[in-house]
């Protein structure tokens, strides 16, 4: 069964406003969850490094105060689009390192379409 | 973390075994070679990784050369479900970044 959910699974929304996406681990603590994002036909970027009780790491050309990532719970990492344009519409996808340091479990995405 | 280099597409017969090469030639001795594979508008999906030695499960087998600069996964018995694009990634440990590159979209037609 899925390790990794997200919520929600697409979202439409007007220009301008925000949006918040949920990753959560199911039955086990992520104290580190990555958020990736990936645009039609293209391969996923990482955006930044989540980590529990601290700032998120970004990468670079990721802009901190757009993409809001909040890391409160051992089992829950959100990112805020905030004042979301049309190119911010895309696919954003969380992770997770297994405990066993093998291999890391995803969420199933979450399509976002700002019009 | 090394990079990897991978053809862009491969198609594949359903019922026969699926071969995806990957190129690591600047792999270092304590990197791993791990697959993952992302079905169309799905989250990317764990495979296998190795090290040094050829490695099998339930889903697929990985070989990798004794100079480590290259691995192939091999897909025993591909089928339909298996259409999906397959990266090759090359790190420390799973709980690095995950760099993702163009990887390889296997298309398995009937």
């Amino acid at each position: 069964g899925a390790v990794v959910s997200q919520h929600p699974s697409w979202v439409i929304c007007k220009s301008g406003t925000s949006v918040k996406i949920e990753c959560r681990s199911l039955d086990f603590q992520a104290t580190t969850m990555f958020w990736y994002r990936q645009f039609p036909k293209q391969s996923l970027m990482l955006m930044a490094t989540s980590n529990e009780g601290s700032k998120a790491t970004y990468e670079q050309g990721v802009e901190k105060d757009k993409f809001l990532i909040n890391h409160a719970s051992l089992t829950l990492s959100t990112l805020t689009v905030t004042s979301a344009h049309p190119e911010d519409s895309s696919f954003y996808i969380c992770s997770t390192p297994a405990g066993d340091r093998e291999t890391q479990y995803f969420g199933p995405g979450t399509r976002l379409l700002v019009l | 973390d090394a990079k990897t280099t991978q053809p862009p597409s491969m198609d594949c017969a359903e019922g026969r075994a699926a071969n995806l090469p990957c190129n690591h030639s600047t792999i270092s001795g304590n990197e791993y070679v791990y697959w993952y594979r992302q079905i169309h508008s799905q989250g990317p999906q764990y495979i296998i990784h190795g090290l040094k030695n050829n490695e099998t499960n339930e889903m697929a087998s990985l070989i990798i050369t004794e100079d480590r600069k290259s691995s192939t996964l091999i897909l025993p018995h591909a089928t339909l479900r298996d259409t999906a694009v397959y990266y090759c990634i090359v790190l420390t440990d799973s709980w690095g970044k995950l760099q993702f590159g163009a990887g390889t979209q296997v298309v398995v037609t009937p």
